[in-house]
């Protein structure tokens, strides 16, 4: 029961370009959705996060935007540079942040 | 900046064999969990962690599996009698009480052989 998917494995854009990322889930009581960066052979690493109660998050280079009538969110990075290189994991929490569900990541390369 | 720090790296044991996998989370975070990702699949949710109990689990974490905050600082997953299967990247995440977000460690390679 897959709550939280990307429904594309990988992506590719070119450097400086934006690169957008896709999220859908099923659960409607979701609070919290996240976006994790890993490399190869490393632990997530925390990139950004909205709350449900918004739709639009956003952090330097990375947006977070969220349509909670259409259970989607994404990951825009403008511009995308080399060092983004990775994949990239959609999460959802509920309220009581006991369970992170993870999508099955997306893997982002980004050509010099 | 506080990290999640998991020992060892790598671990390579047996089937049959008992493991604990060991990791340190960041002070003042009180929630816990352990994730996995089987090579090529995705990560899994196997246990969370509060106040001294399981707060949830997965149907992963059978009997097989146990956790444990045996001091202030450390929390460690225990698979009593690993098989082929248990072979995976083995994730730690701590939360802060008030926090959104959970830390990941650089993660324990579990090879069983």
């Amino acid at each position: 029961d897959q709550q939280v998917k990307q429904n594309s494995p990988s992506l590719s854009v070119q450097e400086g370009r934006i690169s957008i990322l896709n999220c859908d889930y099923t659960n409607s009581m979701f609070d919290y959705f996240l976006w994790y960066k890993k490399y190869p052979a490393e632990g997530p690493t925390f990139l950004i996060s909205i709350s449900s109660i918004k739709d639009k998050n956003e952090d330097g280079r990375f947006t977070v935007f969220l349509n909670k009538s259409a259970k989607h969110l994404s990951l825009h990075i403008v511009p995308s540079q080399p060092g983004d290189s990775a994949v990239y994991f959609c999460a959802a929490s509920g309220k009581t942040g006991n369970q992170f569900y993870f999508g099955t990541g997306t893997s982002l390369t980004v050509i010099p | 900046e506080p990290e999640v720090t998991q020992t060892p790296s790598h671990q390579v044991t047996q089937m049959g064999q008992e493991v604990i996998l060991r990791c340190v989370p960041i002070s003042n975070h009180l929630y816990f969990y352990w994730y996995r990702q089987i090579l090529g699949q995705k990560v899994e949710f196997l246990v969370s962690f509060y106040n001294n109990e399981i707060s949830e689990k997965s149907e992963i974490f059978d009997d097989q599996f146990s956790v444990e905050r045996p001091d202030g600082s450390n929390f460690t997953l225990k698979i009593r009698s690993t098989k082929l299967e248990d072979s995976a990247m083995y994730f730690c995440a701590s939360r802060a009480v008030y926090g959104t977000e959970a830390f990941f460690g650089q993660g324990t390679r579990l090879t069983v052989v």
